[in-house]
Formats: structure tokens, sequence, C-alpha cells
């Protein structure tokens, strides 16, 4: 399965903007980049993901690196209600499909 | 549209004993997934299920089976409970394709004593 590398935690200010790195470095051509989020005890949700291009959507932005070898999900402006874990996920259909969750990010949001 | 409904949201078990947790689905997903999360770690991958008919291992599948005989339900069965599964459970369902999203259900606390 491919693996991904992220931060253990990072901290922000309300209303800056965030931006949580993934390094996928054996990320082969096939394989889509997620990201999801867990809220403090509740399941995880889906947050955006891309393949090649940048992709925005209302809850985020993801910028990928043109080797692909690293992404990052931006946050435009940090509520306190983003404070969650972010798993950055690769999915390809050679290993099922799966989502395979590592440790991922723990954003504080700091008032 | 109720997504991805898991039940029951808690259970105690003591340890030898059996039981089902229950995972449905309404969105006609091909793949379906469950999950176990211990306190302060990531979600852990423990059976997962490409259609009806199919399932397949994940990560951590030893004391679990699963069956899929509909496209909308994916129960998991703890065969002989013990201490070590107490955790949180989350199933999860999508699209078949790498790029589908996925959507969890709100998970099961099981205790195991």
């Amino acid at each position: 399965d491919a693996k991904t590398t992220q931060p253990n935690s990072m901290e922000s200010n309300e209303e800056e903007p965030v931006h949580l790195p993934c390094n996928h470095s054996t990320i082969s051509g096939t394989d889509y980049i997620h990201w999801y989020r867990q809220l403090p005890s509740q399941g995880p949700e889906y947050v955006i993901h891309g393949l090649t291009s940048n992709v925005n959507n209302r809850m985020a932005s993801l910028a990928i690196a043109e080797d692909r070898k690293s992404s990052t999900l931006i946050l435009h402006r940090a509520t306190l209600r983003d404070a969650a874990v972010y798993y950055c996920i690769l999915r390809d259909m050679e290993y099922g499909n799966k989502l395979v969750f590592g440790a991922g990010t723990i954003l504080r949001v700091k008032s | 549209n109720a997504g991805v409904t898991q039940t029951p949201k808690f259970q105690v078990l003591k340890t030898g004993q059996s039981m089902t947790l229950q995972c449905a689905q309404d969105m006609n997903h091909e793949y379906m997934s469950w999950y176990r999360q211990d306190p302060g770690m990531g979600l852990r991958l423990i059976h997962y299920s490409v259609g009806a008919g199919i399932t397949d291992q994940g990560e951590v599948p030893n004391g679990y089976n699963v069956s899929r005989s509909t496209t909308e339900d994916f129960p998991l069965r703890l065969l002989s409970a013990a201490p070590s599964q107490t955790s949180v459970y989350f199933c999860a369902s999508s699209w078949g394709q790498s790029r589908a999203e996925a959507f969890f259900g709100q998970g099961t606390r099981l205790t195991v004593v």
C-alpha cells in the first residue's frame, strides 16, 4: 500500500490560513490523493481529493506538487470548528481501492 | 437520506461473548469497509468488500468475520470477544472508483470486560 507522511501536529490562529503538508514519495500514476478529517468523537469526513491538478471546494483547497510526491491541504480561514485530525490518504484500484489511514496531523486552532 | 447507519452506538460485552455490529448504507455503494480506532490512534482497516458476495481482509482481521449478502448491509461479527477488541468501530461506504468519496458512520463504541 502506498504510504504518506504527515507532521504529528500543527497549530494555527483563528481566521488565519493553514497549510497541512503531506509527503507521498512512492505515489503511483493512478493513485488519487484523498484528505479526510475527524472531529472529536465523530467518524471521519471527506474533505477533498485530487489526482494531478489543484482542486478547490467549499471546505478547502488541495495543492499537488508537479511531481505528485507531495501535496498540501489549505484551509483558507481556520475556525475553531476546524480543530481535528487530518488524514492524507492515497487510494488506488491496484490495492482494492482501500482507504488506509495513517496517524494524521492533529490541528489545533487558537482563538 | 440516512447515509451510513451503524447499530448499536454503544455495547458492553463479556469476554467470550459473540455479537454482530450492523452497518447499512442507502446510497447503493459498491465498496464498504470496517475500521477500528483505539484511543489516540488512527483507524485500522479490519475487512472490506468491493461488492455483494466479495470480501477481503484488511490490516487487522483476526477475531472478526464479515459477509456481504446484499449491497446495503455489511455486518461485522465478533466470534469470541476479547478485551483487546475494546475499541470504537467505524463503517464506511463509497463507490468503487479510486476518486470516490467515502462516507462514514458515527461509530460503535465497544467495551469488552
